[in-house]
């Protein structure tokens, strides 16, 4: 069965003090791994998306990895506008777009 | 840009009368639109998924005639909660592909129905 596994669960952080938040998933062929961003109350903000191991992305503060495995979302210097509910979501080969998200990490950054 | 909208972004109603959800992608049409549900502190749910003239695949447990999800047009999905109860009260969500091919999901802001 397809699954994706965030964690933490929650993360604290003080400015400026980098972090990593995991996604471990089990896929049945991956076509794509997406990390999306969730504010209280509000839709997912597409962030990245990642098709093979070794892949690498970057916006800003955050850079996306990704292994036959796992994937590592790396929060550099963060600020406390990057606290949001971090999403990783996969999508496996075949059938139509579905994605299969995992429950997510909640970061807070305090100044 | 892939912008997608939501309306209304919340509502409140009765129990047993209906409410309609409109998902509208606003610089992009979509082949595929996708429902999702999210409680308090957990991760989005998948309901159904439509295509732009089909029938909406659900997902198993997901009540087919009191969630009914029409995909006029290839910027248009509507979901309509049927017999509204206040177990349906939730966050819904719509998300749009650009189209057949690209993976990405972009998502609406979200509707918060609250059911009394």
């Amino acid at each position: 069965e397809d699954q994706v596994t965030q964690s933490p669960e929650a993360l604290r952080l003080q400015e400026g003090e980098s972090s990593s938040l995991n996604c471990s998933y089990t896929v049945s062929g991956l076509r794509g791994l997406f990390w999306y961003r969730q504010d209280p109350g509000k839709g997912p903000e597409f962030l990245f998306t990642l098709y093979s191991a070794g892949e690498e992305k970057e916006k800003e503060r955050l850079k996306a990895t990704l292994t036959k495995k796992e994937s590592f979302l790396h929060i550099t210097a963060p600020k406390p506008e990057d606290s949001a509910t971090y999403l990783c979501a996969v999508q496996a080969m075949g059938g139509y777009n579905k994605l299969i998200f995992g429950a997510g990490t909640r970061l807070a950054v305090h100044p | 840009g892939a912008v997608v909208s939501q309306h209304p972004s919340w509502v409140i109603c009765k129990s047993g009368t209906s409410v309609k959800i409109e998902c509208r992608s606003l610089d992009f049409q979509a082949t595929t639109m996708f429902w999702y549900r999210q409680f308090p502190k957990q991760s989005l749910m998948l309901m159904a998924t439509s295509n732009e003239g089909s029938k909406a695949t659900y997902e198993q447990g997901v009540e087919k005639d009191k969630f009914l999800i029409n995909h006029a047009s290839l910027t248009l999905s509507t979901l309509t909660v049927t017999s509204a109860h206040p177990e349906d009260s939730s966050f819904y969500i719509c998300s749009a592909s650009k189209l057949e091919g690209a993976y990405e999901q972009y998502f609406g802001p979200g509707t918060r129905l609250t059911v009394t």
